[in-house]
């Protein structure tokens, strides 16, 4: 079975601009959550993915925003891009409740210029 | 306001020595998490805690789950420069979603 796959793995973006991150699911995971980890810090989490509905958001603003296909990928959206968005960006999936676990991928590391 | 907090932040400590990191909350859990994150990689799931007074074995590493199930505890017994990382407790928060406690950067020198 494949693990969680994280696309791209570094970008470097300018303040103001948009970006997607994207990423792929374990196979047999229904559930994908987004977080955010500044250097040295715990992942702070961002938002849930379930059957293609976002099922409960951490402290972010609305620019943050997401999707989840019929396939259970999933894509992180962040417009109007700070300086403090600057962080590794993981994704991780389930197959339900979190007792069981999260599987991450590698994260995508998000430089804001 | 932070509700898993971790200590110490950070552990820098020479091979063979022994060590216990601390995931505190004043908040119930139904179960405890532990992971651990090498540079460049995600967090790996190291071991879960459901029940209060719970105590789990892996290798050189000791979980416990308070009595209260609002804290929990990592022993590393004999650390290995390759037990080096950052190590996470989480749990399950408003309706079940994973939070994160602060971290613990843990440097193991030869």
């Amino acid at each position: 079975e494949t693990g969680v796959t994280q696309s791209p793995t570094h970008l470097i973006k300018t303040r103001g601009q948009q970006v997607t991150l994207r990423c792929s699911s374990q196979s047999g995971h229904n559930t994908v959550s987004w977080y955010q980890q500044a250097l040295g810090q715990g992942p702070q989490f961002i938002f849930q993915y379930y059957r293609e509905e976002e099922n409960g958001r951490g402290n972010f603003p609305p620019r943050f925003s997401g999707l989840q296909f019929p396939n259970y990928s999933s894509e992180l959206n962040v417009n109007a891009l700070e300086l403090d968005d600057s962080a590794l960006y993981l994704c991780a999936s389930s197959s339900g409740q979190s007792r069981y676990g999260y599987t991450f991928g590698s994260g995508t590391r998000l430089t804001v210029v | 306001t932070q509700l898993l907090e971790q200590s110490p932040q950070f552990l820098s400590i020479q091979e063979g020595e022994n060590l216990t990191v601390y995931c505190n909350s004043s908040s119930v859990f139904s179960s405890l998490q532990w992971y651990r994150q090498e540079p460049g990689e995600g967090p790996v799931l190291l071991v879960t805690v459901v029940t209060g007074g719970e105590v789990k074995k892996l290798k050189r590493l000791t979980f416990q789950f308070g009595d209260a199930r609002k804290d929990s505890s990592l022993h590393i017994t004999a650390a290995q420069t390759g037990d080096t990382g950052l190590y996470l407790c989480a749990g399950p928060y408003n309706t079940d979603k994973l939070i994160f406690g602060t971290g613990t950067r843990l440097q193991v020198f030869p």
